[in-house]
C-alpha cells in the first residue's frame, strides 16, 4: 500500500518567509510525528498527534512552529518568519497506535528539505 | 534521561566482509522498544527492526542481526557478507512513552553510523 507522503520534497525560502509543510500518514494510522534532521541536532522529535487528543507539542523548538492536523489524516507544519536555523529535513512518521497494543512501528515519509536563504 | 550512542561515526568495508555497529541506550523505563533503521543516500528512513524489553532473543533476517543485551544496554546490529547496497547511515533508537499509552512513543535517536561498503 502507499506510504508515508510528504510535500513539497524541497522548499527554499528567504529568511522572515513563513512556510508550510505536508505531510499524508498511511491510511489508517492513528498516530502522526514530526521530526526534524539537522546536522548540528541529528534527529530531533517535534510533535505528536494521536487521533483526537490534544498533540503533544513537547519538541517545538520555538513559538514559531506550528502543526495542526485535520480529519484525523493530513497534517502541516507550519514555520512563520523562518531562520537559517530552521534549515533542515522535516520528516514525517506515522503509525497505526492500535489502544492497547504494544508500541507500533512508526513509518517514515522522503522528508521535506528546507534551506533558508 | 534517555539517550542512544552511538559511537561509531563511519565504518568502511570492503564487500563480503562482516561489520557490526554498536548501540548503547540509557533509559529508567521497565517497559521500552528499541529499533533501527536505515537512511539510504535517496534520504528515507527504513525500518529495519522493532524489539521489546522483555524480549532478549537475538533475531535473524537474512544477512541481518540484532544483540540484545540488557545487562550492558546495549543492541548491536551485525551485517553479514555485506555489499554494496548495504552503504547507508543506520539509526539506532529508543521509544520513550508518551502521554498515557505505551503504544504512541516518540523516538529518541542516536547519532547514526555511516557505513560505506565498498566492492
Amino acid at each position: 500500500g502507499a506510504g508515508v507522503s510528504q510535500s513539497p520534497s524541497n522548499k527554499v525560502t528567504e529568511k522572515g518567509k513563513d512556510v508550510e509543510l505536508r505531510c499524508d500518514p498511511i491510511s489508517g494510522h492513528t498516530a502522526l510525528y514530526w521530526y526534524r534532521q539537522s546536522l548540528g541536532q541529528g534527529l530531533e522529535f517535534l510533535i505528536y498527534f494521536q487521533g483526537n487528543s490534544a498533540p503533544d507539542k513537547s519538541g517545538l523548538p520555538s513559538d514559531r512552529f506550528s502543526a495542526e492536523r485535520t480529519g484525523g489524516s493530513v497534517s502541516t507544519l507550519t514555520i512563520q518568519r523562518t531562520q537559517q536555523e530552521d534549515s533542515a529535513v522535516y520528516l514525517c512518521a506515522s503509525s497505526l497506535a492500535l489502544a492497547g497494543q504494544p508500541t507500533d512501528t512508526q513509518y517514515f515519509g522522503p522528508g521535506t528539505r528546507l534551506t533558508v536563504l | 534521561a534517555q539517550k542512544v550512542t552511538q559511537a561509531q561515526t563511519e565504518i568502511s568495508v570492503v564487500e563480503k566482509e562482516d561489520v557490526t555497529l554498536d548501540c548503547v541506550y540509557e533509559t529508567r523505563d521497565t517497559t521500552y522498544y528499541l529499533f533501527w533503521y536505515k537512511q539510504p543516500p535517496s534520504g528515507e528512513l527504513v525500518f529495519l527492526i522493532r524489539r521489546n524489553s522483555f524480549d532478549e532473543q537475538n533475531e535473524i533476517s537474512g544477512r541481518y542481526s540484532w544483540n540484545f543485551q540488557k545487562s550492558t544496554s546495549s543492541f548491536n546490529f551485525t551485517i553479514t557478507a555485506s555489499q554494496v547496497v548495504d552503504s547507508a547511515v543506520y539509526f539506532c533508537a529508543l521509544s520513550e512513552a508518551m502521554g498515557k499509552s505505551y503504544n504512541t512513543d516518540k523516538l529518541i535517536f542516536g547519532t547514526g553510523t555511516r557505513l560505506q561498503v565498498f566492492p
